[in-house]
C-alpha cells in the first residue's frame, strides 16, 4: 500500500516548457486535489476532482490544467512554465465526505518544480 | 469564503515543556471541521488531529489537543511534553460545505508556524 505517490520528485523548467506532473493513490479514494505550497503563503488548491472524469478550479488554477482519466490517476499540466510557478506542488486524496468535514486527506511527498 | 489566521510565523520550546501553535478562522459554514498538519523538513505532510465544529469536547490524539473555541473562532494546538523531533512546521486547516450543503473535501490553509524544540 504505497499511499499516494507524485512523479517526478524534483524537475527545472525553462520558460515556455510544457510538463505533467502525475499522482497517483491506491487507497480508492473518490476525491484528488493539487495544491500549490509558497513560502509563507501555505498549501493553496489549484484543482480538484471529485471522480474520474471530473474536474473543478480551486483557488489557483490560472495556468495549469488537470484531467483524472482514472480513478486512481490526476494529472497536473503546465502548458507554458512561467518563473511564477516556480512551487512545490502537492497531490492529495480522501475519501469522498458527502456532508462530513472529517475525512483527512493524505498527501504525496511532493513535488519541486523550478522555472528558470 | 473561509480564512485561516496563523500569527505566530515562529516559535520556540524547551525539550519537554508544552507549547501551544494559535489558529483562528473565519468562515460562515453552518459545519466546518479543522485540521492541524505537520510538515517536517522532509517536506511531507502528515496528519495530526481533527476537530468537529460540532464536536463538544476537545479533540486529542496522544501528545497532541486542539484547544478550541468556537464563539472565539479560534482552534490552537496544543502539544505537551515537546520532543526534539517536533521540530517542524505546523499548518492549520479548515475544511468547509459548498453551496448545496456538500463538503468536496477542499482545505484552506493557514500560513503555518515554524516551531523549534530546543534541547
Amino acid at each position: 500500500n504505497a499511499g499516494v505517490t507524485q512523479t517526478p520528485k524534483f524537475r527545472v523548467l525553462k520558460t515556455g516548457q510544457s510538463m505533467t506532473l502525475l499522482c497517483a493513490q491506491d487507497m480508492n479514494h473518490e476525491y484528488m486535489y493539487w495544491y500549490r505550497q509558497d513560502p509563507g503563503m501555505g498549501l493553496r488548491l489549484i484543482h480538484y476532482s471529485v471522480g474520474e472524469g471530473t474536474t473543478a478550479k480551486g483557488e489557483v488554477p490560472d495556468g495549469y490544467n488537470v484531467s483524472r482519466l482514472k480513478k486512481q490517476n490526476f494529472l497536473l499540466g503546465l502548458e507554458s512554465a512561467a518563473p511564477s510557478q516556480t512551487s512545490v506542488y502537492f497531490c492529495a486524496s480522501s475519501y469522498s465526505t458527502g456532508a462530513a468535514t472529517s475525512y483527512e486527506q493524505y498527501f504525496g511527498p511532493g513535488t519541486r518544480l523550478t522555472v528558470t | 469564503a473561509q480564512k485561516i489566521t496563523q500569527t505566530q510565523p515562529g516559535m520556540f520550546v524547551q525539550e519537554k515543556e508544552a507549547v501551544t501553535l494559535d489558529c483562528t478562522y473565519d468562515t460562515s459554514d453552518p459545519s466546518y471541521g479543522l485540521f492541524w498538519y505537520k510538515q517536517p523538513s522532509s517536506g511531507e505532510m502528515i496528519f495530526l488531529i481533527y476537530q468537529g465544529s460540532y464536536d463538544q469536547q476537545n479533540a486529542t490524539e496522544g501528545r497532541y489537543s486542539l484547544n478550541f473555541q468556537k464563539a472565539r473562532k479560534s482552534a490552537n494546538l496544543v502539544i505537551s511534553a515537546s520532543q526534539l523531533g517536533d521540530s517542524a512546521m505546523y499548518f492549520c486547516a479548515m475544511r468547509g460545505l459548498d453551496a448545496g450543503g456538500t463538503s468536496y473535501g477542499k482545505l484552506t490553509f493557514g500560513q503555518g508556524t515554524i516551531l523549534t524544540v530546543h534541547p
